[in-house]
């Protein structure tokens, strides 16, 4: 079984300071794994996705995340917090179920940046 | 690009009435997907179509919630009746079969009182 677990709920940052949201797995094979982000009434939106390419992926609003196998874990990290970054994250991998694939998302991490 | 369009936007309605959601997906994305987010329960899947044919709509609550999908530019969710445990946020999201990566639509955010 595949599952992915965000080890925090809530994180808070000061604006300019860096941004780390834990994610870790479990998965039987090498997974496809996603960040998306949610801010206050919209839809989800793909921050970036690791597909067993390079293990540090880059996404969109200068945020990355590092694949770790030895360690399970897909954490999403900002250098430099911006009051815009204040929404929900969702890690989220992805599972194989018969012929398709789909989505497993995890509890998510609300991020408060702080001026 | 419209990305993926929802209707309505919030929906209010009281128990015991039906309630319709409605889903325009990517022009030319062909798997169509309905989530329901709640604070308890997160986000969940609750059934997923591909070419417009349903494949696994185990996440279905029960036998008052169903799904169509009668072209590839639309699909519904139906409520029927509806239930003040079924207020929340229900999101559509597409993607083309077999990448992995699905775009959402905003939400229709649902108040049964």
């Amino acid at each position: 079984a595949q599952s992915v677990t965000q080890l925090d709920s809530h994180v808070s940052v000061s604006e300019g300071t860096p941004v780390l949201l834990r994610c870790n797995y479990s998965s039987s094979y090498s997974p496809s794994l996603f960040w998306y982000v949610q801010h206050p009434n919209k839809g989800l939106q793909l921050l970036l996705k690791y597909t067993s390419a390079a293990t540090l992926v880059k996404g969109i609003n200068g945020f990355e995340a590092e694949f770790k196998k030895s360690e399970t874990s897909f954490h999403l990290t900002k250098p430099s917090a911006h009051m815009s970054d204040a929404a929900e994250y969702f890690c989220v991998v992805s599972l194989k179920r018969g012929s398709a694939r789909q989505l497993t998302f995890g509890s998510g991490t609300q991020l408060t940046v702080l001026p | 690009d419209a990305g993926v369009i929802q209707s309505p936007r919030h929906e209010v309605t009281e128990m015991g009435q039906e309630v319709t959601l409605r889903c325009k997906p990517i022009s030319g994305h062909n798997s169509l997907f309905w989530y329901r987010q709640t604070m308890m329960r997160g986000l969940e899947l609750l059934i997923y179509f591909n070419n417009n044919v349903p494949i696994d709509d185990s996440g279905m609550p029960e036998d008052r919630f169903s799904a169509k999908m009668p072209n590839a530019s639309f699909s519904t969710l139906k409520i029927q009746p509806s239930e003040p445990r079924d207020s929340a946020v229900y999101f559509c999201a597409s993607s083309l079969v077999g990448v992995q990566e699905q775009f959402f639509g905003p939400g229709t955010r649902l108040t049964v009182l």
